[in-house]
């Protein structure tokens, strides 16, 4: 079946740069995403990228997509204190002609000064 | 443009109770999923409709339900609630199906 993994947790200094890392089991996932929770709140896309994609940019985003490995990351340049919140990776399959977001457990971000 | 709004935003019950949280999706938008997520946990998913037909289902009992209606809005239905059910669910809304969704703030189930 298939399953989505991330750390738990990530800790960063303001300024730096942030790495937050995913491994994902099914080979036939179509597209894979970044999502964002700040607390109580739901989940905001951040961005996405498709299966065909080694790579995409979007401002301060980066993703990485490495499919022989099934890894995906999502790099935050120049982390700020707004950033903090937990990261949740997905992928999404086509089993039966439906697209369902399979979701790991979240990466809690901590941006401290 | 409104996101996807869900209501109520809290919501407490008590067991053996039913409950129903309702969702309108973004504008134009003719595909809502449902999703359970507990404390520490991603979400997981409940339901998939789309044009107000189930595309989706997950592994959750035949007490949860859900439908859409010819305006796209949906509503999740739980039956005979159980403390478990303690939770926030997640509406989501897209286009079609495969496309990226978007996400409401959920509403907080609280069962005492």
């Amino acid at each position: 079946g298939e399953d989505v993994e991330q750390s738990l947790f990530l800790s960063v200094r303001e300024g730096d740069s942030s790495v937050i890392n995913c491994t994902y089991t099914d080979s036939s996932s179509t597209y894979l995403y970044w999502y964002k929770q700040e607390p109580g709140a739901g989940l905001q896309l951040l961005t996405y990228i498709f299966s065909n994609m080694d790579m995409k940019q979007d401002q301060r985003l980066t993703v990485l997509l490495n499919k022989k490995d099934k890894h995906l990351s999502l790099r935050i340049a120049d982390t700020q204190t707004g950033d903090s919140a937990i990261y949740f990776c997905a992928e999404s399959m086509r089993p039966g002609g439906s697209y369902i977001p399979t979701f790991g457990r979240g990466t809690s971000l901590i941006v401290h000064p | 443009d409104a996101g996807v709004t869900q209501s109520p935003t809290h919501l407490i019950k008590t067991r053996g109770q039913h409950v129903t949280l309702r969702c309108s999706p973004i504008s134009g938008h003719k595909s809502v999923s449902w999703y359970q997520q507990v404390l520490g946990q991603g979400p997981q998913f409940i339901f998939q409709y789309y044009e107000k037909e189930e595309r989706g289902r997950g592994n959750f009992p035949d007490r949860f339900s859900a439908r859409q209606f010819p305006n796209y809005s949906s509503e999740l239905n739980v039956n005979a609630l159980l403390l478990g059910d303690s939770a926030l669910y997640l509406c989501a809304s897209s286009l079609v199906p495969n496309q990226p969704q978007h996400f409401g703030d959920g509403t907080r189930l609280s069962i005492l």
